[in-house]
C-alpha cells in the first residue's frame, strides 16, 4: 500500500525555525515528485510546490519561493518542508502528496495526513 | 496565473439527489483537469483527473466532463458520505486549486 505518513502537529512563537517531514512508504521513493500544499484555517487548498526525491530537483509556487524550503533525504524515503523565520501567517495544515506519475506537474495521490503548524506568541 | 472558479460555493442537496458542480478556467487547460473530495478532518482524496477518468477505487456515480474552460463533476446520486468539499485542480500551467465548492445535507 502506498503511504505518505507525515510529522505531528507542532506549535512555535514567531521568528523560530520549522522542519516537518513526510516519509513515503509501498513505492519507489525516488521515481515520483513529492507535492506541498497549505490549507489556511477554513480555506482552500494552495500548491506549495514539488520536489523529485530522485536527485532533489524543486519547483516552487512563485507564492512561497523563498518563503519555505524544501528538501528529501531518499536514504530514508523522507521529504521535508522547512521555515527558518515563522510567521503567525504561516498558521496552516500542511499536506504531503506524491504524483500518480514521474511527470512533476502531475496529479497527487495519495496524500499524507497533514501537518498542523500553528504560529502564535 | 490560470485561476480556476467554482461554483456554487455551497450545494445544499438531500441524499439520493444529483449534484452538479461546475468548474471553470481563466483560459483554457485542455484536458489537464482533476477534482478533489475533501472530508471533514481528513486530506483531500482524488477522485477525477484528465476531465473523466476516475481514480483508483472511486465509485461510478461520480462523474467528471467538460473540456477546454468549462468543466462539470456530477454525483448521480449522494450517498452520506459524499457531503464534503470539492475543489478542481489545473495542471496546464503551474498547477492550481479552484477556491471549493461544499456539498452540505439540506
Amino acid at each position: 500500500e502506498v503511504q505518505l505518513v507525515q510529522s505531528g502537529a507542532e506549535v512555535k512563537k514567531p521568528g523560530e525555525s520549522l522542519k516537518i517531514s513526510c516519509k513515503g512508504s509501498g513505492y519507489m521513493f525516488t521515481n515520483y515528485w513529492i507535492g506541498w500544499v497549505r490549507q489556511m484555517p477554513g480555506k482552500g487548498l494552495e500548491w506549495m510546490g514539488i520536489i523529485y526525491p530522485g536527485d532533489s530537483e524543486i519547483r516552487y509556487s512563485p507564492s512561497f519561493q523563498g518563503q519555505v524550503t524544501m528538501s528529501a533525504d531518499k536514504s530514508i524515503n523522507t521529504a521535508y518542508l522547512q521555515w527558518s523565520s515563522l510567521k503567525a501567517s504561516d498558521t496552516a495544515m500542511y499536506f504531503c502528496a506524491k504524483t500518480s506519475n514521474s511527470n512533476g506537474f502531475s496529479w497527487f495521490d495519495p496524500w499524507g495526513q497533514g501537518t498542523l503548524v500553528t504560529v502564535s506568541s | 496565473e490560470i485561476v480556476l472558479t467554482q461554483s456554487p460555493v455551497t450545494l445544499s442537496l438531500s441524499p439520493g439527489e444529483r449534484a452538479t458542480l461546475s468548474c471553470r478556467a481563466s483560459q483554457s487547460v485542455s484536458s489537464y483537469l482533476a477534482w478533489y473530495q475533501q472530508r471533514p478532518g481528513q486530506p483531500p482524496r482524488l477522485l477525477i483527473y484528465d476531465v473523466s477518468n476516475r481514480a483508483t477505487g472511486i465509485p461510478a456515480r461520480f462523474t467528471g466532463s467538460g473540456s477546454g474552460t468549462d468543466f462539470t463533476l456530477t454525483i448521480s446520486s449522494l450517498e452520506p458520505e459524499d457531503f464534503a468539499v470539492y475543489y478542481c485542480q489545473q495542471r496546464a500551467g503551474l498547477p492550481t486549486f479552484g477556491q471549493g465548492t461544499k456539498v452540505e445535507i439540506k
